[in-house]
């Protein structure tokens, strides 16, 4: 069946530590993106790839860095500069058509030892 | 800056019930939303799409309308279940790819 795996599905971060999430899909789909979801709140876009080699910065990218050397994979690292990188980290897929739903991954909780 | 609205509240319905959750939104007019549905833990699972020009839209049990005029989508579940339970999210289409997301309202069905 095609979908999107995330892993690790727990990952804790030390301090000063870089941390990379993973992020496949065996979908096709052109277009991939990173979310952060605390309590509460709605999803917040840290960054986006509607094709391989591009990507946007979100509306919170501060901290996170991303990379799309294939169509399939779409990594994120949170770095040490983002202080507070505590949450449960999302990654979506949609086909390059706007208006089109987005398939969305089981997530990584996050956490600071 | 565009906000969408959801009751934060969690919503207690008794099963076989009609559900209805509220998407309120500002400052702008999307040309589609989207409603989600997230289990504890898990990613969101797209249930519909409806445009700007469409009034109501159904899918089973599930029925979305949408009012640009009052600025507001509500999401119907008919003949609940406690199956039924779980975080409904509702997205708008804010540029080409990316939606804005509301917080959800937890939808709890009681026996």
């Amino acid at each position: 069946d095609g979908g999107i795996t995330q892993s690790p599905k727990y990952l804790f971060r030390k301090e000063g530590q870089n941390v990379t999430l993973s992020c496949e899909q065996n979908l096709n789909h052109d277009a991939m993106y990173w979310y952060r979801q605390d309590p509460g709140q709605g999803l917040r876009l840290i960054y986006y790839s509607q094709i391989v080699n591009d990507f946007q910065k979100g509306d919170i990218a501060e901290g996170y860095s991303v990379s799309r050397e294939k169509k399939e994979s779409f990594p994120l690292t949170v770095t040490s500069a983002q202080k507070n990188p505590t949450a449960f980290y999302l990654c979506a897929s949609s086909s390059d058509r706007v208006n089109q739903p987005q398939h969305f991954g089981d997530g990584t909780r996050l956490s600071i030892l | 800056s565009q906000k969408i609205e959801q009751n934060s509240e969690a919503l207690n319905i008794q099963e076989g019930k009609t559900a209805t959750l509220t998407c309120n939104y500002t400052n702008y007019s999307p040309a589609y939303l989207q409603w989600y549905r997230q289990d504890p833990g898990r990613g969101p699972v797209f249930l519909l799409l409806i445009r700007e020009n469409e009034k109501e839209k159904r899918k089973e049990r599930l029925k979305v309308t949408f009012d640009t005029t009052l600025k507001q989508s509500l999401f119907h579940i008919t003949a609940s279940q406690p199956a039924d339970s779980a975080t409904y999210l509702c997205a708008l289409l804010y540029s080409n790819y990316q939606l804005i997301w509301g917080a959800g309202t937890k939808l709890i069905i009681k026996p």
